[in-house]
């Protein structure tokens, strides 16, 4: 069974700081990893997609990095925000079905 | 529709009723899936449905609960004689075809149901 970890669990930030969020996983057998935002009492908003084959993969403030072999990928998130205020979940596809952790909660401070 | 829609959005039930959650999921998404989160907890994986075909309901917690999709579309999840444990979010999800390991998975909102 895919096990998901993700430190740190909780973190504040001032606004301006960059954010670095790390995920590893148990099981190297992925197709792919998402990341995901949850904001409090809504569902999961995908972020990022990055491939089996892929090393990284980037959208504007964010790059997501994939070290399949020893099961780790890092979220970064470049000057921060507080409308990045949310938890960060990665999410490891293997058959059938994506794997969760608890995420990472981030509270940007003004 | 733009994007995957469920309801109810939120449902309170009394204990040993039964529910019914639905879910609507991308126009032209045949992989749809339904998680589980409870509070504090993470994102506990249910059912895979690829078309109407249910390959992977191991998730399943106990025979109490159940789904069928229909017309490759509209997903129902049944949960019979509901018990407070039962009390979380219901999320359900969909792709494009499970096949290709591009695709990305597209979650709705959520059912939020309390057992009572």
């Amino acid at each position: 069974k895919q096990e998901v970890t993700q430190i740190p669990a909780a973190l504040s930030v001032p606004e301006g700081e960059n954010l670095v969020l790390n995920c590893s996983f148990t099981d190297s057998a992925i197709y792919n990893l998402q990341w995901f935002r949850q904001d409090p009492g809504k569902g999961l908003t995908s972020l990022l997609l990055i491939q089996s084959s892929q090393r990284e993969q980037t959208s504007g403030r964010l790059n997501a990095s994939l070290d399949k072999s020893s099961g780790r990928s890092t979220l970064y998130i470049a000057a921060s925000q507080p409308g990045d205020s949310a938890t960060y979940l990665c999410a490891p596809r293997g058959n059938n079905r994506l794997a969760f952790g608890k995420g990472n909660q981030v509270v940007v401070i003004p | 529709g733009a994007g995957v829609s469920q309801s109810p959005s939120n449902k309170v039930t009394e204990k040993g009723k039964d529910v019914e959650l639905r879910c609507d999921p991308i126009s032209g998404h045949t992989a749809l899936y339904w998680y589980r989160q409870s509070l504090g907890q993470g994102l506990e994986f249910l059912i895979y449905f690829q078309g109407n075909s249910a390959p992977d309901k191991s998730g399943l917690p106990s025979d109490r609960f159940s789904a069928e999709r229909t017309g490759g579309s509209v997903s129902t999840l049944t949960i019979q004689r509901t018990q407070q444990e039962d009390s979380a979010v219901y999320l359900c999800a969909s792709s494009l075809f499970q096949g290709s390991s591009g695709n990305t998975i597209y979650f709705g909102e959520g059912s939020w149901l309390t057992v009572v």
